[in-house]
């Protein structure tokens, strides 16, 4: 089925151990973006890529590196995880930069640093 | 900046209760208003859609009307189901800002009961 697809779907991390988020769309959509779910946080940003080649940061990037490795994937790096990473992340994207007929996402990557 | 604000949840209704989740924006421009759903333990999924004022979203029952006068987008569904126990989002995107992403609200956590 056509959409984006995350890996790994669960991580258990060791603080300061290193880790790629891997996602990929195959819908030839142009923009991409990583996000984390946190309880009672809502959505929040951590970078986005408008279109190949370009990356952005957006709301949270401390802590966190992407590379647009091609139009279809758009990775999450954590260089030296911490326990303040645990979360969900949520890769997402979209046929226009920002996003003006909505988002396909992901189902998610379920992070626990310990 | 452009802002999202929705009600806060919980909320939990009886089945077939009347639904209104409470969703307001602040932009400046013509913002793209969106409704996603979370069902537990997946992404975000698209539920409706509206791109001017007046316009109405609707989808599996549930309805938005965009209202340029009261920057509103509220969220309703005549009848709800158990199956509707999810967390709403409401979300703009302001293409007048250029390449900005999605602005989310924090999500509304609706418990349906039999």
């Amino acid at each position: 089925n056509a959409g984006v697809t995350q890996t790994p779907k669960f991580q258990v991390l060791k603080t300061g151990q290193s880790m790629t988020l891997q996602c990929a769309q195959d819908m030839n959509h142009n923009s991409m973006y990583w996000y984390r779910q946190d309880p009672g946080m809502g959505l929040r940003l951590i970078y986005y890529s408008a279109s190949e080649g370009t990356t952005d940061k957006g709301e949270v990037p401390n802590g966190y590196n992407v590379s647009r490795l091609n139009k279809r994937e758009f990775s999450l790096r954590l260089e030296s995880a911490a326990p303040s990473q645990t979360s969900v992340y949520f890769c997402a994207s979209s046929e226009v930069p920002g996003g003006g007929y909505g988002y396909t996402f992901g189902s998610g990557t379920r992070l626990t640093v310990v | 900046g452009d802002s999202v604000t929705q009600m806060e949840g919980p909320v939990t209704l009886s089945e077939e209760a009347f639904l209104t989740i409470n969703c307001t924006y602040t932009a400046t421009g013509y913002p793209s208003l969106f409704w996603y759903v979370q069902y537990p333990g997946e992404g975000l999924q698209l539920l409706l859609k509206a791109t001017k004022a007046d316009d109405k979203g609707s989808n599996k029952g549930f309805e938005a009307t965009y209202r340029k006068e009261t920057t509103s987008f509220h969220l309703e569904k005549g009848s709800v189901q158990v199956s509707d126990s999810a967390v709403y989002f409401c979300a703009l995107s302001d293409l007048s800002g250029g390449n900005t992403p999605l602005v989310f609200g924090k999500g509304t956590r609706l418990s349906v009961i039999a």
